[in-house]
């Protein structure tokens, strides 16, 4: 399998608080993804780290990516009702390998 | 942003049938996908398609599988026969060439063989 530790099937939190989701992979990859999926909607791209990236920051999220270790991460922060949806890491630019997915779901 | 449309959203058919899947990628783009979801599970990558032609596929990609996109129309999924293990969602998604990795997906049909 392309993934080792499987994420947090599931995450429930309150509004405004922050959020970390981990993930790691067995495999080489020069990105990460991260996509979010809303129920009944296709994935889509929130974020993208590469390997010669230990961080980046698009508004409130954080993605880092370890290649040492094969993990990343992705935090949320100050999450708003609108962040609940499944979160996926996926890897491989071409045809990409999608891990188990946490399901967040913030509450107000 | 861009969209990738697919159609149907819901497919229903008895097991043996021939189904077809289409979707209608971003206008500019050249790479295209599949990927299949059973509920609860992961998505899994089918198949790439590039320039008329299968670059990749996986081993869930069954010989009953089969994929094209004539003259610039939909790119289709077909599968003959169908089996019960195929019903899934499917998502269809694609991306330009040139060193953009993003691929973007399709709201997906949800197929189901009785």
């Amino acid at each position: 399998s392309q993934w080792g530790e499987e994420n947090l099937q599931a995450l429930s939190i309150q509004e405004g608080e922050d959020v970390t989701m981990n993930c790691s992979y067995k495999t080489y990859t020069t990105v990460v993804h991260w996509y979010r999926q809303d129920s009944g909607r296709g994935p889509a791209l929130i974020i993208l780290i590469r390997s010669n990236e230990r961080e980046k920051r698009s508004g409130r999220l954080r993605a880092t990516l370890d290649t040492s270790s094969q993990s990343s991460s992705l935090s949320i922060t100050a999450a708003q009702c609108e962040d609940t949806a499944v979160y996926f890491c996926a890897t491989d630019a071409n045809r990409i390998f999608f891990g188990d997915g946490t399901q967040l779901v913030v509450k107000p | 942003g861009p969209k990738v449309l697919q159609i149907p959203s819901h497919q229903i058919i008895d097991m043996g049938q021939m189904v077809t899947l289409n979707c209608d990628p971003v206008s500019n783009h050249l790479y295209f996908y599949w990927y299949k979801q059973i509920l609860g599970q992961q998505m899994e990558f089918l198949v790439n398609f590039y320039n008329g032609k299968v670059m990749e596929k996986s081993k869930l990609f069954k010989d009953q599988f089969s994929v094209e996109r004539p003259d610039g129309s939909y790119f289709t999924l077909k599968i003959q026969p169908t089996a019960l293990e195929d019903s899934a969602v499917y998502f269809c998604a694609s991306r330009r060439t040139g060193g953009g990795y993003e691929q973007y997906f399709g709201p997906g049909t949800r197929l189901t063989v009785l």
